[in-house]
């Protein structure tokens, strides 16, 4: 069965400071893997996704994750921390499917990211 | 872990015909689920906050008469595609939050619905 892991309930780090959420996969197959945001009292936000083509991955808000298949990691990461980063972000892995069927997605639990001003 | 048990996992129904999707939260109890749909290539939309023994409070164009949602129990929260048309195929997820306040959010696997 696939599963994703987010080891850290929380992230704590200073604005204009670089920040890591981590994540971690486990699937059968080659992975599709997101990330997500969600805001207070909104819906999840898609930031960005890793399908193919290159490890590193940059998307939405100055946010990139590295796809690292040894590690079956895909850690978000962001230079330099905004205020408003503050939020909860998913990570989350589908298989390809290169098999065919349906592919279930799987959520991590999410990590509480606080940025200090 | 907590664990959220969404059924079916895929669905076809005719058009005209309405479909049940169940939400269980097996493990803990949810005061409040989620219900989420992801149309092709673009991200999830939240669709409905449901909160047990109360109504549901639903985001903004969503038709709460089609997108019916019962959350009866801690434990279960049921959405409802009532009168299915083709263009109501998609993706529906959904997730439960750990307790009243926490911030722990918990995925179902999500279901496949298409609609012939």
């Amino acid at each position: 069965a696939q599963s994703v892991a987010q080891p850290e309930d929380q992230v704590n780090v200073a604005e204009g400071n670089p920040l890591t959420v981590k994540c971690t996969y486990s699937v059968s197959g080659n992975p599709y893997l997101f990330w997500y945001v969600q805001y207070p009292n909104r819906g999840l936000q898609f930031l960005l996704k890793y399908i193919t083509g290159d490890n590193l991955v940059k998307g939405s808000y100055g946010f990139e994750a590295e796809f690292n298949k040894s590690q079956t990691s895909f850690h978000l990461k962001k230079p330099s921390a905004l205020v408003s980063d503050s939020a909860l972000y998913f990570c989350a892995v589908r298989d390809r499917g290169d098999s065919g069927g349906y592919q279930k997605v799987t959520f991590g639990i999410g990590t509480k990211l606080q940025v200090i001003p | 872990g907590a664990v959220v048990s969404q059924h079916p996992s895929w669905v076809i129904c005719k058009s005209g015909t309405s479909v049940k999707i169940e939400c269980r939260s097996l493990d803990f109890q949810a005061t409040t689920m989620f219900w989420y749909r992801q149309f092709p290539k673009q991200s999830l939309m939240l669709m409905a906050t449901s909160n047990e023994g109360s109504k549901a409070t639903y985001e903004q164009g969503v038709e709460k008469d089609k997108f019916l949602i019962n959350h009866a129990s801690l434990t279960l929260s049921t959405l409802t595609v009532t009168s299915a048309h083709p263009e109501d195929s998609s993706f529906y997820i959904c997730s439960a939050r750990v307790g009243i306040s926490g911030n722990t959010i918990y995925f179902g696997e999500g279901s496949w619905l298409t609609v012939v």
